[in-house]
């Protein structure tokens, strides 16, 4: 049982087209964060969130952490072509040190 | 910098065999750890160090052992590789084990057993 929940798990739309991708969990985070993995490279950091309710945006990518601190959303405006990769969340628990993630969604965006 | 780096990039084991993963970190990180990533899993943390010294077991540590004699590296080891073992594998280090603490990811070493 995957501690982080993503969905979609895969994701294929226009160019131009909006979308939002989730993250969701049973349990409580101490912090959410975002990655964006290309194929045969390793994860980048996209955003980190720490607060319930918290908006960060990041160009047109807008990331919103819940207000309990369970689930989080990112958001894509206008997608590009460029956006194409596997995005990833991932999150500490509360007390605990190691960051687990979620299984991915994969994006791709179609010229 | 040259940040985190693995090597080697890929590798064919044969089951049974031995090997070392390497990772190295220039930036003076306290926090390193390593990732398995298996298709439709997302990242699965093996083991993890808080500093030199000082390891601990992630999720899935079974058929892995890591030592941290300095700052600098973090090997892990597969002691007799299992055909389930065929994964990519990614080290990460970060400044300190704070959950706002960036993570900074190698470019992973493709393992494959046979």
């Amino acid at each position: 049982t995957q501690l982080l929940e993503q969905s979609p798990q895969f994701l294929s739309i226009q160019e131009g087209e909006n979308l939002t991708v989730y993250c969701n969990s049973s349990s409580v985070f101490s912090s959410l964060q975002w990655y964006r993995q290309e194929p045969g490279e390793g994860p980048v950091l996209l955003v980190t969130v720490v607060t319930g309710g918290e908006v960060k945006k990041l160009k047109r990518l807008t990331f919103q952490f819940g207000d309990a601190r369970k689930d989080s959303s990112l958001h894509i405006t206008a997608a590009q072509p460029g956006d194409t990769g596997l995005y990833l969340c991932a999150a500490i628990k509360q007390g605990a040190q190691k960051l687990v993630f979620g299984q991915g969604t994969r994006l791709t965006i179609n010229p | 910098n040259a940040g985190v780096t693995q090597t080697p990039k890929f590798q064919v084991l044969k089951t049974g065999q031995s090997m070392t993963l390497q990772c190295a970190q220039d930036m003076n990180h306290e926090y390193m750890s390593w990732y398995r990533q298996d298709p439709g899993m997302g990242l699965r943390l093996i083991h993890y160090s808080v500093g030199a010294g000082i390891t601990d077991q992630g999720e899935v540590p079974n058929g892995y052992n890591v030592s941290r004699s300095t700052t600098e590296d973090f090997p892990l080891r597969l002691l007799s590789a299992a055909p389930s073992q065929t994964s990519v594998y990614f080290c990460a280090s970060s400044l300190t084990s704070s959950y706002t603490d960036t993570q900074y990811f190698g470019p992973g070493t493709r393992l494959t057993v046979l």
